[in-house]
């Protein structure tokens, strides 16, 4: 079965400490894998996107996810977390043919103490 | 460049009734996909449209209905409301095609409300 698992349900770090999300996919095919960022009552901004090549991929706002087909896993980092990085972080698989049709992780919530 | 856009933001809807949502793609876009996202759930895909046509979709009733216009615009249509699609759902935009490929755009999404 094709699926998304986002371990952490909320997350808390301290402002200025580093961050790692974790998402482990199952997909029958090559895999296209996105991370989004849902702030409260908003809708979904992409953050960065791996469809193949170079497996450590760079993204808007700082932030980087490597892809590690062996672990089936990809995994967001952030070095340093700014308070605006409060929010809802989801993972998402598709294919080459899926064209929209993404399967989503149930998301992470991550909170940021001063 | 406009993102994606929706109409209505917000709505109250009373169980039984009817209601449509709608959406404008990015422009350039051609393939619409629209997603349901109960609360503190991860979006879930209701299905897709493309030349006009619904192309794939995903595990929901057919009390959800669609159309996409020759102008790419598309809506949503849920008949015979139920508490439970209380939800917000969202519109999304890609243009296969394109350099960007699979890259796929949200709206801010339409809050639906069932009472």
């Amino acid at each position: 079965a094709q699926s998304v698992t986002q371990p952490d349900i909320h997350i808390t770090v301290s402002e200025g400490a580093s961050l790692e999300l974790r998402c482990n996919y199952s997909y029958g095919a090559t895999p296209y894998l996105f991370w989004y960022v849902q702030s409260p009552g908003q809708g979904l901004q992409l953050l960065l996107k791996y469809f193949s090549g170079d497996t450590l991929v760079q993204g808007i706002k700082g932030f980087e996810a490597e892809f590690k087909r062996s672990q089936s896993s990809f995994n967001l980092r952030k070095p340093s977390v700014h308070w605006s990085d409060a929010a809802e972080y989801f993972c998402a698989v598709g294919g080459r043919g899926s064209q929209g049709n993404l399967i989503f992780g149930k998301g992470t919530k991550l909170s940021v103490k001063p | 460049d406009a993102g994606v856009t929706q109409s209505p933001t917000h709505l109250i809807k009373t169980r039984g009734q009817q209601v449509t949502l709608r959406c404008s793609p990015k422009s350039g876009h051609d393939t619409v996909s629209w997603y349901q996202q109960a609360l503190g759930q991860g979006p879930q895909f209701i299905f897709q449209y493309y030349e006009e046509e619904e192309r794939q979709r995903g595990n929901f009733p057919d009390r959800f209905s669609g159309h996409q216009f020759p102008n790419y615009s598309s809506e949503l249509n849920v008949n015979a409301l139920l508490l439970g699609d209380s939800a917000l759902y969202l519109c999304a935009s890609s243009f296969p095609g394109g350099a960007s490929g699979n890259t796929i755009y949200f709206g801010e999404g339409s809050w639906l409300t069932v009472v």
